[in-house]
This record gives structure tokens, sequence and C-alpha cells, in this order.
């Protein structure tokens, strides 16, 4: 069965610079959620959308915004990175009236230097 | 404050030993989801179980079961004979039924060391 897909799955960045991750949901998913967990951290929630249109938003910095194309993809995009957004940063997706149930991506590593 | 609490930071076991992770939780609404993950040291987050809040039989799945409990708002993870393979950080999480798109809530996860 098709899963969630996430690229890359690692990136390394220097401070300041931006990154792009970007999410390919399950067929027929029509929500999209991002979190980040950082080391030694659980996975905290950072956005989500459905239907292309924000759905949910969460402690997401004001230098990243994301957002949700036709297809159902979606783009996390990161600016002036800091050393700090170095995580582990994953996409989940699930199908509306689905029980709740999210399918998790396999992650991005970000590592800022 | 948080949702999902799980006390135990980490666990270390010798192989073979049965082993149960906590998970409590903290909800308003009456209809709710519970879920354990397995993270591996690769990093992907592994679904192991989800658990609606109508539903408290407790369920076995292989070595592993649950056992989820509302009058004490916990959800329970054990590992019977554990394996080296049980090695991983695991991850209770909850997400509220309000409406179709609710984040999931982690806890702060358990790692569990499984020893030869």
């Amino acid at each position: 069965a098709a899963g969630v897909i996430q690229s890359p799955r690692h990136l390394i960045k220097e401070k300041r610079e931006t990154a792009t991750l970007k999410c390919y949901p399950i067929p027929r998913h029509d929500t999209v959620y991002w979190y980040q967990q950082g080391p030694g951290q659980d996975p905290q929630f950072l956005i989500s959308f459905y239907e292309k249109m924000q759905s949910d938003k969460g402690s997401i910095p004001d230098r990243f915004s994301a957002q949700q194309f036709s297809d159902y993809h979606s783009e996390l995009n990161m600016s002036s990175l800091e050393l700090g957004d170095s995580a582990l940063y994953f996409c989940a997706s699930s199908r509306t009236g689905r029980y709740n149930e999210q399918f998790f991506g396999p992650g991005t590593r970000l590592t800022v230097l | 404050a948080q949702k999902v609490t799980q006390a135990q930071t980490e666990i270390s076991v010798v192989e073979k030993e049965d082993v149960t992770l906590d998970c409590v939780y903290e909800t308003r609404d009456t209809t709710y989801y519970l879920f354990w993950y397995k993270q591996p040291p690769s990093g992907e987050l592994v679904f192991l179980i989800r658990r609606n809040s109508f539903d408290e039989q407790n369920e076995i799945s292989g070595r592993y079961s649950w056992n989820f409990q509302k009058s004490t708002s916990s959800f329970n993870f054990t590992i019977t004979a554990s394996q080296v393979v049980d090695s991983a950080v695991y991850f209770c999480a909850l997400s509220e039924a309000r409406d179709n798109f609710n984040k999931f809530y982690f806890g702060s996860g358990t790692k569990l060391n499984v020893k030869p």
C-alpha cells in the first residue's frame, strides 16, 4: 500500500539559509499535518491543511510557512534557518471522517550548521 | 498543561522480561482516540495501535497488549517476553474528536532498552 512520501529524507543547511520540505500524502487523503521533533523530544504539531486551506496551527515560527497544493501535496518552507531548527520533520496525512487516523511519513532530518 | 504524560523517561530490562509502559492522558472530550507509536533509532514512527474512547476492551497482539482504563485515564502498553529488537522510544498520543482535523498530542516518550 502507498505510504506518505517525504522529500528530501536528509537535508543539511547553513544558518540563515532557506529550506523547503515536501510531503506527498497517501492517495485520496485530503488532510496533511506537519510535526517537528527536536532531539530527544516528542513530535510537536506545527500546522495542518484540509482541501488546500489551513485547518489548524500550532507552534509554528513566523519564519516558517506552508501550503497545500491542488494535488494535495504540501510544502513546508523555512527561512532564516537557526541552529534550533535542526530536527526531524514529520508529515502525516489523513482522510476526513476516518476516525482521526493519521499516517506518518518517514520524516525529513534537517541539520542546520 | 500536558495532555499526555509518560512518566517513565527510560526503562531498562533484560531480554525475556515483561515491561509495561505507562500513559496517562487528559481531555474534556467524550470522544477521543489514543495511539501508541514506536520510534526505533532510524527515526520513523511505527504505528502500533489506535483505540477510541468508546472501546475499553483490552487488546492483545502477539507479545503486545494494551490496557485502556477510562476511570484512571490511562492507556498502558505491555510487552511480554521483551526482545532486543523492542529497544526504541515509545510514544503515546491523543487525538480529540471535536472535528475531523485533529492534531496529535504526544507524550514525551519512554525509551526502552532491552539488554541481551
